[in-house]
């Protein structure tokens, strides 16, 4: 099927370990996007990709890294796991920001 | 800054009623706004964009509307059933041209049998 797949569906860290967080999409969008989503908080913006190569910074990017080496894929690094990032994170993708929005099923990452 | 508030946070109400949601935003200068809904524990779907030329769009049960000049969107749900017991974000732009989306908090909508 057709969409937006993340990996793992969910995930323990201890403090100050690394993951990456895994985000495939089949459908040839240009843009990605990572979310984090807090209870009560919304979503927030994490990094976005406008193609392949290209990244930049959103609302809340520090203790994150991404890269966009090709169109499907747009993997969230996290380095030196703290508990404020203990979150939902989503992934979605758009043909642009004409269109509508494609998420992922999320991923729950709990740092202790 | 953009900024979405969305009123109510939560809602309750009884099968078959009508109902409204609201949005707002701070910046009118948007290209188009969307709406989508939220399952416990599952991501988001898409339920209409609107984009800024148009006044309203509509899905089944569902019509939104869009009022640039005075930064407000409704959402209106016709003869609510429990299955629409979700909760339900608005979005938009954050900023001209290919931006991405900034998200209200939501209203979480409970429909009781």
């Amino acid at each position: 099927n057709a969409g937006v797949t993340q990996t793992p569906k969910f995930r323990i860290l201890k403090i100050g370990q690394s993951m990456t967080l895994q985000c495939a999409q089949d459908m040839n969008h240009n843009y990605m996007y990572w979310y984090r989503q807090d209870p009560g908080m919304g979503l927030k913006l994490i990094y976005y990709s406008v193609g392949a190569g290209i990244t930049d910074k959103g609302e809340v990017p520090n203790g994150y890294n991404v890269s966009r080496s090709t169109t499907e894929d747009f993997p969230l690094r996290l380095e030196l796991a703290a508990p404020s990032q203990t979150s939902v994170y989503f992934c979605a993708s758009s043909r642009d920001s004409n269109y509508g929005y494609t998420f992922g099923s999320g991923t729950r990452l709990t740092v202790v | 800054k953009q900024e979405v508030t969305q009123i109510p946070a939560a809602l309750s109400v009884p099968e078959g009623e009508n109902l409204v949601l609201n949005c707002s935003f701070t910046d009118s200068a948007i290209y188009n706004l969307q709406w989508f809904r939220q399952d416990p524990g599952k991501g988001l779907t898409s339920l209409l964009l609107i984009q800024s030329s148009q006044r309203e769009q509509t899905s089944g049960r569902l019509n939104a509307s869009l009022d640039k000049s005075s930064g407000r969107s409704t959402l209106y749900i016709a003869a609510s059933q429990p299955g629409d017991s979700a909760t339900y974000l608005c979005a938009v732009p954050r900023g001209a041209g290919n931006t991405p989306l900034v998200f209200g908090k939501g209203t979480r909508l409970s429909v009781i049998a």
